[in-house]
């Protein structure tokens, strides 16, 4: 079967950086994605990796390695709006999207 | 900003009656899906629309029956829902069906669904 794993909740201080994991085990491998949701809002686009290796976009980076099945999302300076959870998605040989269940991730002051 | 509107936001039911979810997308977008996200859960694809055209249902109870009478509209009909039907069902859109960047998927926010 088809299997996306991520921590189910993180805690971090404001200011600090924190990394998200996520492991996946997919039919076929079309690119990985990466959304924000805040509570009662709708997912956000933040990233889509298909090489290996390091994207960064400002505060945000995400690394990819196909080979192990792992990514991750690395966010720098955190903010009291960062508490959010964080999806991470496969697309599969089918062009679906296999997600992961989120992790929620909260910031301390 | 997000493109893709939905209405309503909220909505309680009973079993016994019937409503409609409606999805409208401002991206010039050619596909459309339904998502079911419950607590704790991965998103669950309900239906995929692509050009109109209907090209996944994964199991989804004929008590759920999806619409799309154009590129831009996306509704699904409820009738005679069980109380673990009860989920915020999210609308999506993209601009193909073929993978890779451009087919980053935009949301809606959802609407909150209770089945009492």
């Amino acid at each position: 079967g088809q299997n996306i794993d991520q921590p189910t909740e993180m805690t971090a201080t404001e200011g600090a950086i924190v990394q998200i994991n996520c492991t996946y085990q997919t039919s076929g491998f079309n690119g990985l994605f990466w959304y924000q949701q805040h509570a009662g809002e709708a997912p956000t686009f933040l990233s889509y990796n298909v090489l290996d290796g390091l994207e960064e976009k400002g505060r945000f980076s995400s690394f990819l390695s196909r080979s192990k099945g792992y990514s991750y999302l690395l966010l720098k300076e955190l903010q009291m709006k960062d508490s959010a959870s964080y999806l991470c998605a496969v697309m599969d040989s089918n062009y679906q999207l296999i997600w992961g269940a989120g992790t929620k991730l909260i910031i301390k002051p | 900003e997000t493109g893709v509107t939905q209405t309503p936001r909220h909505l309680v039911m009973g079993m016994t009656n019937k409503k409609s979810l409606k999805c409208e997308q401002h991206l010039g977008h050619n596909a459309m899906y339904w998502y079911k996200q419950s607590a704790k859960k991965p998103l669950e694809l309900m239906f995929v629309y692509n050009f109109k055209e209907q090209t996944e249902n994964n199991s989804v109870p004929s008590r759920f029956s999806p619409e799309c009478p154009n590129s831009s509209h996306l509704f699904l009909h409820l009738h005679t829902l069980q109380p673990e039907d009860s989920a915020l069902y999210l609308c999506a859109s993209s601009p193909l069906l073929a993978g890779g960047p451009t087919d980053t998927q935009y949301f809606g926010p959802g609407t909150r669904l209770t089945v009492l």
